[in-house]
């Protein structure tokens, strides 16, 4: 019974490189989201996605991309890593209806460190 | 759009004394509410919730909260503290796709 699994757990990325965060969830939700935390500001929404083939924009979406291919997995990649992009990533899931629905279960996060 | 404060970026109490951790929300109708938890490296854990109903919510670990729509608050209660409750504690609101969190509040428990 895992949840939510990321990897990897932490991260240094040279500026300009690119990395993809990998996230699988095995509850069968339909929903799934990355966020970012920086410190002293909460967690921010990156990208979601309802389903398979259907991906949209959060509060900060920009310098990511994300794809879902499959119910389980939910990439998120960094196409050239900034300063500005360091920060711990978390990936959530929950039942079809979101958030005000059902439970959100959240992955141990991703540390990444952009230098 | 939803949004949500906790005033409070630290709070220190001595361990057996009670904490109260403070939440504002802003939301256009009834909202749905949620208090985490997430210790050092850790992600985010789900102390309580509300959605309709009683206002006074509780949780697991000894924790409750009050939803006070006349003030917009949704504070979070125990009513004594144990050292193992140190971490951060972050209030949410939920939307359809989105859950907006506050910058949270951490709690450090004195011996």
């Amino acid at each position: 019974n895992a949840g939510v699994t990321q990897t990897p757990k932490f991260r240094i990325l040279k500026i300009g490189q690119s990395m993809t965060l990998q996230c699988t969830q095995d509850m069968n939700h339909n929903y799934m989201y990355w966020y970012r935390q920086d410190p002293g500001m909460g967690l921010k929404l990156i990208y979601y996605s309802v389903g398979a083939g259907i991906t949209d924009k959060g509060e900060v979406p920009n310098g990511y991309n994300v794809s879902r291919s499959t119910t389980e997995d939910f990439p998120l990649r960094l196409e050239l890593a900034a300063p500005s992009q360091t920060s711990v990533y978390f990936c959530a899931s929950t039942g079809t209806g979101g958030f005000m629905n059902t439970e959100a279960f959240f992955g141990q996060g991703t540390r990444l460190t952009v230098v | 759009a939803q949004s949500v404060t906790q005033p409070d970026i630290h709070i220190t109490v001595s361990e057996g004394a009670s904490l109260e951790l403070r939440c504002n929300y802003s939301y256009g109708a009834t909202p749905y509410l949620f208090w985490y938890v997430q210790s050092p490296g850790q992600g985010l854990q789900l102390l309580l919730k509300y959605f309709s109903g009683d206002t006074l919510v509780q949780g697991i670990k000894g924790f409750e909260a009050e939803f006070k729509r006349s003030q917009s608050s949704f504070n979070l209660r125990k009513p004594s503290v144990h050292w193992s409750d140190a971490a951060e504690y972050f209030c949410a609101v939920a939307g359809f796709n989105d859950m907006r969190f506050g910058a949270g509040t951490r709690l450090t428990v004195k011996p």
